[in-house]
């Protein structure tokens, strides 16, 4: 595997279910994010990870729960969510340095999440 | 927050022909990216700016980081069907204390007929 994955593509949940989605970075990087993308909106940042730990959170409702075991990996929980939570999360990746590739975020091919 | 103003929203292109699209800001920003993004895929990133005036060019593409350094443009010159998809301009403004803020646009969805 190369790149960024994400797992599962699609995921169809109840609002009373619990589920999780994962990120996998093969890439080297160490800063993970978590984006919303709505329709017709620009991505909204939810969460960034920095060397496993979490430095940003853009008030994100707590039915929302990041964890990031290791720099390879990040997890969104979710449980009890709303319809209008349905939309693509995406996550991302980058080099956290001083230098100018930090800026390059790179990202994976999404978990598309519809609630019911 | 930042906001960034992407243009035009939509265009629809003959195959061959050349497109513009722009990104501006109120602010000044010290970087700007362009992305595309398929249908069902996450966006790709395309080219990376990082100094006012410059100009990079990937394949067929080529962006600029305006002389102001609050705005950006994409040009793809002789459309391809593959082309089609919708572009971000993506942008880190100085006024953020962290490399890992980044300010999107909304994108614009090109379609390329043949």
């Amino acid at each position: 595997e190369t790149g960024v994955t994400q797992t599962p593509r699609h995921l169809v949940m109840g609002m009373t279910n619990k589920k999780s989605l994962k990120c996998e970075q093969h890439l080297g990087h160490n800063a993970m994010y978590w984006y919303k993308q709505s329709a017709k909106k620009p991505l909204e940042l939810m969460f960034v990870y920095s060397l496993e730990e979490r430095v940003e959170n853009n008030s994100v409702p707590s039915r929302f729960s990041p964890e990031c075991p290791n720099s390879s990996h990040l997890f969104l929980h979710l449980h009890t969510l709303q319809p209008e939570d349905s939309a693509l999360y995406l996550c991302a990746s980058s080099h956290l340095t001083g230098t100018q590739s930090s800026y390059e975020q790179y990202f994976g091919p999404g978990t598309r999440l519809t609630v019911t | 927050g930042q906001q960034l103003n992407q243009s035009p929203q939509s265009m629809f292109i003959q195959e061959g022909e050349d497109v513009s699209m722009n990104c501006t800001s109120s602010s000044i920003f010290n970087t700007w990216l362009w992305y595309k993004q398929d249908p069902g895929e996450g966006p790709v990133l395309l080219i990376a700016l990082y100094k006012a005036g410059e100009l990079t060019s990937n394949g067929r593409l080529t962006a600029q980081f305006g002389i102001t350094r609050k705005d950006s443009f994409l040009n793809i010159s002789a459309s391809i069907p593959s082309d089609v998809g919708i572009y971000f301009c993506a942008g880190q403004p100085t006024s953020s204390g962290s490399a890992r803020q980044l300010t999107f646009g909304s994108g614009t969805q090109l379609t390329v007929l043949p």
